[in-house]
């Protein structure tokens, strides 16, 4: 079946701006995940979603940054005034029941420049 | 608090030679998880393996294999008679039974594989 889908794949967008990125996680995955890729570094958690409970924000580096979830489906992670240092690779991951067992699988990432 | 460790930033091999990549964890729970990761130059990530604590067992598959060793906090995967397409970034995670279930990456160890 169909992986985990991001769009748009790259973004550019200028210092200031508001930014959203979408993910389509895996039909019956009830776990969504973002993380964040960043130059030289590994992926930073950002924000997790299980089915509709409230969900784990923890990782979120700032006020800036926000994500929904709509229908335990597809996720939308937006950016507000964004700036340099949030450019980053930004990935989208989901899996089946979201327990610590469960696999993470993960789509193609979106990539944001800042200018 | 949980943490990996890849203190191999770079290897490069010539084709055909085998590679080991090193991963160091920790964690204060005596229940957890350890995935592999590889991330080709497409970005998108993707899932080798996983391993639960309580199965120290080494795996084989393939040309791959994992070295799992609570005693030392390791989980070591080695590519055996590597080859070209093998070049990627190759992370080690880690989850906890206790805590969230985002994972915990390392940084990656970036393996290119020379013809």
């Amino acid at each position: 079946g169909a992986g985990v889908s991001q769009s748009p794949s790259n973004k550019v967008t200028e210092k200031g701006k508001d930014v959203e990125l979408r993910c389509d996680p895996i039909s019956g995955h009830t776990a969504l995940y973002w993380y964040r890729q960043s130059l030289g570094q590994g992926l930073e958690f950002l924000i997790y979603f299980q089915g509709n409970s409230a969900p784990d924000k923890s990782g979120l580096p700032s006020d800036r940054f926000s994500a929904e979830r709509t229908g335990g489906s597809v996720s939308t992670l937006t950016i507000q005034r964004t700036q340099q240092e949030d450019s980053a690779v930004y990935l989208c991951a989901s899996s089946p029941g979201g327990g610590p067992t469960d696999t993470q699988y993960f789509g193609p990432g979106t990539r944001l420049t800042v200018l | 608090a949980q943490k990996v460790t890849q203190a191999q930033t770079e290897i490069s091999v010539v084709e055909k030679e085998d590679v080991t990549l090193d991963c160091v964890y920790e964690t204060r729970d005596t229940t957890y998880y350890l995935f592999w990761y590889k991330q080709p130059p497409s970005g998108e990530l993707v899932f080798l393996i996983r391993r639960n604590s309580f199965d120290e067992q080494n795996e084989i598959s393939g040309r791959y294999s994992w070295n799992f060793q609570k005693s030392t906090s390791s989980f070591n995967f080695t590519i055996t008679a590597s080859q070209v397409v093998d070049s990627a970034v190759y992370f080690c995670a880690l989850s906890e039974d206790s805590g969230n279930t985002p994972l915990v990456f390392g940084k990656g160890t970036r393996l290119s594989v020379i013809a």
